[in-house]
């Protein structure tokens, strides 16, 4: 089965820390992606890309940065965090557009 | 316009009760079509790939109909362990992008 890890389960941080997500894939998948997950909103593509080196602003890029220099690892980056950013941070992966997603467990971020 | 509309319930059953689930997409170019679960606290986990002539997998069944753009998720004699959140999900015309509607939310009772 592919698994897509996620470095922390639970992250408390303060306003205006840099802060990294890490997300790391295990079976070779070109799709890798960012989405957070509030209540009443659904989730929310931030970033995603197709490749090592390429990435694609998703629906709300404001705030975040990505870096994929590996093709098995993906990383947000909050540059400044706020509290808004709160939320439930989930990374996925896909070999290709056919298949669905495989999903890390999420990070539940808190900025304090 | 959403790219993917469901209603968001919720949906409260007993156990053994027949409950249905329907969404629609706005992109009749859309190419892929999914039912996710996602458990409290959790991540969303695939749960059947929707295919145009119907598909069924154990108590679960799911419908597309392409015309009205529509896709349902059947779900029969239902057990406490159903109780989740079912996301509805479209893949656009974009390689590899999907879309997820904001999920049903179904508790089965005893």
């Amino acid at each position: 089965d592919v698994k897509v890890t996620q470095s922390s389960r639970y992250l408390v941080k303060r306003t205006g820390e840099k802060v990294f997500l890490e997300c790391v894939q295990d079976m070779d998948h070109e799709n890798m992606f960012w989405y957070r997950q509030d209540p009443g909103l659904g989730l929310r593509l931030i970033y995603f890309s197709y490749d090592v080196k390429m990435k694609e602003k998703g629906d709300i890029p404001e705030g975040y940065s990505v870096s994929r220099e590996k093709k098995e690892r993906f990383s947000l980056i909050l540059e400044s965090a706020s509290t808004n950013q709160t939320s439930m941070y989930l990374c996925a992966s896909s070999k290709d557009g056919r298949d669905g997603y495989t999903f890390g467990s999420g990070t539940r971020l808190t900025v304090v | 316009r959403k790219e993917v509309e469901q209603d968001p319930g919720p949906f409260n059953v007993p156990e053994g009760a027949t409950v249905a689930f329907n969404c629609t997409y706005s992109n009749s170019a859309s190419q892929s079509f999914f039912w996710y679960r996602q458990d409290c606290r959790k991540e969303p986990k695939l749960l059947m790939s929707v295919y145009s002539s119907g598909n069924e997998d154990g108590r679960f069944t799911a419908q597309l109909n392409r015309a009205s753009q529509y896709i349902s998720l059947l779900i029969r004699d239902s057990k406490l362990s159903d109780s989740a959140t079912y996301l509805c999900v479209v893949r656009g015309s974009t390689l590899g992008r999907l879309y997820f509607g904001r999920g049903t939310q179904l508790t089965v009772w005893p």
